[in-house]
């Protein structure tokens, strides 16, 4: 069972170029969300997602897009890379938001130059 | 807006000494989840807790939530090198679970 899966596990980015951090579930999860990590600090939320066709803002939401066309998809999107984007960023899901317990990926760090 | 405080940020014991890291409201929290992060791994969650007053133990770890739903903390007994990470407090506000800054713990042997 894989989990949460995303991809790429580390990229570099150019001031301005856009790119796209997959996030996939294989537990049949409504909710899914992205959060940013920076050094010393804490998860914050960017977007979030209670089930395929709806979206949401999280704390952080300048700079990103997301979609969700499926239940098992939730792509983050950077439309113009910025160095203060540089960050990891973690993919979340849980059954549903009133169960609570968050399944994370494994993290994608994101460096832009 | 609702904001949980997780204090120390930092901690460094000596191995078997214990721990408490502490989360704490300006308002009534509905609920308070705790995770684990690893140096370079992703957080991992430990425990719920939705009632008030409310204990729950896992082996050497005591989970705590305050009796008005304000406070929350989390104790580890006897560290082990296996403790070490950042311990994070979480808690619901609408559809978005907010974390607190977390608390770095550091156990030298």
């Amino acid at each position: 069972n894989a989990g949460v899966t995303q991809t790429p596990k580390f990229q570099v980015l150019k001031t301005g170029q856009s790119m796209t951090l997959q996030c996939a579930q294989d537990m049949n999860h409504e909710y899914m969300s992205w959060y940013r990590q920076d050094p010393g600090m804490g998860l914050r939320l960017i977007h979030y997602s209670v089930g395929a066709g709806i979206t949401d803002q999280g704390e952080v939401p300048n700079g990103y897009n997301v979609s969700r066309s499926t239940t098992e998809d939730f792509p983050l999107r950077l439309l113009s890379a910025a160095p203060s984007q540089t960050s990891v960023y973690f993919c979340a899901s849980s059954r549903d938001f009133a169960t609570g317990e968050l399944f994370f990926g494994e993290g994608s760090r994101l460096t832009v130059l | 807006g609702q904001q949980v405080m997780q204090i120390p940020q930092y901690q460094h014991v000596q191995e078997g000494e214990d721990f408490t890291t502490y989360c704490n409201s300006s308002t009534t929290l509905s609920n308070i989840q705790w995770y684990k992060q690893r140096p370079g791994g992703h957080p991992v969650f430990l425990i719920q807790l939705v009632k008030s007053g409310e204990v729950k133990k896992q082996k050497r770890l005591t989970f705590q939530f305050g009796e008005a739903k304000k406070n929350s903390s989390l104790h580890i007994t006897a560290t082990q090198t296996t403790d070490v990470g950042t311990y994070f407090c979480a808690y619901n506000a609408g559809n978005m679970l907010t974390f607190g800054g977390g608390t770095r713990l550091m156990v030298k042997p």
